[in-house]
């Protein structure tokens, strides 16, 4: 599993409420990413991070936000979730030969 | 992503027949072309990857074949079992990132 644990791994929350999901990683790999999964859609890129408070916006980024302080956690926030949000987040990192590991995933539902 | 196309949606075959899902991208700087399997509930999982200097790669019964030229990719699985029946991603790595096709339905009938 390369290393990559998330948390929490379900949740429910309300909207307009601000959501945080944990990305941790063991390897110090330099590459993290976060994915969000929705059917039709497959994996679309919301952040990535390439080293400590270098990040950089992916192809659906309104509406979240991110921060590495440190290199073994990623963070994701949802200012103010709203139901458009509701979906399965993937942390990912990128490994020694280029490739993409990622997380367990998170269940995020936006009531 | 946008950057990657991905055909087809869904994908039904006979067991011990062959499964092939093609996709295309479009920036020509692309070089890494990953492909995941991802069962129900569980997270992408790697199964085979092909990079731009090479026109094809095998694995037992999976193959990768890339044509640099027409910006695209194909996965091939022969002898189908059903334990391959799950949704395949096809990836491209562009400048520090990864864009992934929109998926495919690959269900392998006993």
């Amino acid at each position: 599993d390369a290393g990559i644990t998330q948390s929490p791994r379900h949740k429910v929350t309300e909207t307009g409420t601000p959501v945080t999901l944990r990305c941790h990683q063991t390897e110090n790999h330099r590459y993290m990413y976060w994915y969000r999964q929705d059917p039709g859609h497959g994996l679309r890129l919301i952040h990535y991070s390439y080293g400590v408070k270098d990040t950089d916006k992916g192809e659906v980024s309104d509406g979240y936000s991110v921060s590495r302080s440190k290199t073994e956690d990623f963070l994701l926030t949802l200012e103010s979730a709203t139901s458009s949000q509701t979906s399965v987040y993937f942390c990912a990192i990128k490994g020694d030969r280029g490739e993409a590991f990622f997380g367990q995933g998170t269940r995020l539902t936006v009531v | 992503g946008e950057n990657v196309e991905q055909h087809p949606s869904t994908l039904s075959v006979q067991e011990g027949d062959s499964a092939v899902i093609k996709c295309t991208y479009s920036d020509s700087a692309s070089n890494y072309f990953p492909w995941y399997k991802q069962e129900l509930g569980k997270r992408p999982q790697l199964i085979i990857d092909i990079r731009s200097n090479v026109g094809e790669k095998k694995d037992q019964r999976i193959a990768v074949t890339l044509n640099k030229t027409a910006k695209h990719f194909s996965l091939h699985i022969t002898e189908t079992q059903p334990e391959d029946s799950a949704v395949y991603f096809c990836a491209e790595y562009n400048f520090n990132k990864f864009y992934f096709g929109s998926g495919t339905k690959l269900n392998v009938k006993p």
